[in-house]
């Protein structure tokens, strides 16, 4: 299996553009997660899904983030507008059923100028 | 609610030497217990997990015990290998639901 694959892994853009993130969970998960992980404030869930519903959206820092996941391989993460806070590595990830092992994809590092 | 705590590091150490990275957990429900490793510029992978109270998850020479009358998962390793050289995050299920919590990571340095 390719296991988790996140596009871009890098993304550099000017503070108010538009901002999407991608995902491709590992093939047969039905959990998929997303991250953000700074120094500050180290690894922090932003969301997570099952069977593509949203589940816990409690960590979405506000309503500058969405996520969306419109079938079991693939999801999104959009941030609009930008600011260069959001600076970070948003890591994805997937996992199968109750066995609560995570598998997370190579990152993308966002830089917002 | 439910929190894990790790040593801080930076920890570093000379290759062959013994390594420990403490971890605690807050004592709610019954949680699995995984310890991730990240390498750097890339994301984490699951180096060993244990499910229940006595339970040892080992991997790649390392190890970790689920202790329950002392609400810890320490990681130990007998030899470090300059390839160790990474970030070490402590991990509980969090109860009722498929979330993990993350400690806030140890850096792990192993000089030749």
């Amino acid at each position: 299996d390719a296991g988790v694959i996140q596009s871009p892994r890098h993304e550099v853009t000017e503070m108010g553009q538009e901002v999407t993130l991608r995902c491709k969970p590992i093939s047969g998960h039905d959990y998929l997660f997303w991250y953000r992980q700074t120094m500050m404030r180290g690894l922090e869930l932003l969301i997570y899904f099952n069977n593509n519903v949203p589940i816990d959206d409690s960590g979405m820092p506000e309503d500058r983030f969405s996520a969306k996941m419109p079938n079991a391989s693939f999801s999104t993460l959009k941030i609009q507008p930008s600011e260069p806070r959001d600076s970070a590595v948003y890591f994805c990830a997937s996992s199968f059923g109750t066995s609560s092992e995570q598998y997370f994809g190579p990152g993308t590092r966002l830089t917002v100028t | 609610g439910d929190s894990v705590t790790q040593m801080e590091g930076p920890v570093t150490l000379s290759e062959e030497a013994f390594l420990t990275i403490n971890c605690t957990y807050t004592a709610t429900g019954y949680p699995s217990l995984f310890w991730y490793v990240q390498y750097p510029g890339e994301g984490l992978q699951l180096l060993l997990k244990a499910t229940k109270a006595d339970d040892k998850g080992s991997n790649k020479g390392f190890e970790a015990t689920y202790r329950k009358e002392t609400t810890s998962f320490h990681l130990e390793k007998g030899s470090v290998q300059v390839s160790d050289s990474a970030v070490y995050f402590c991990a509980r299920t969090q109860g009722g639901s498929e979330k993990l919590v993350f400690g806030k990571g140890t850096k792990l340095t192993v000089n030749p």
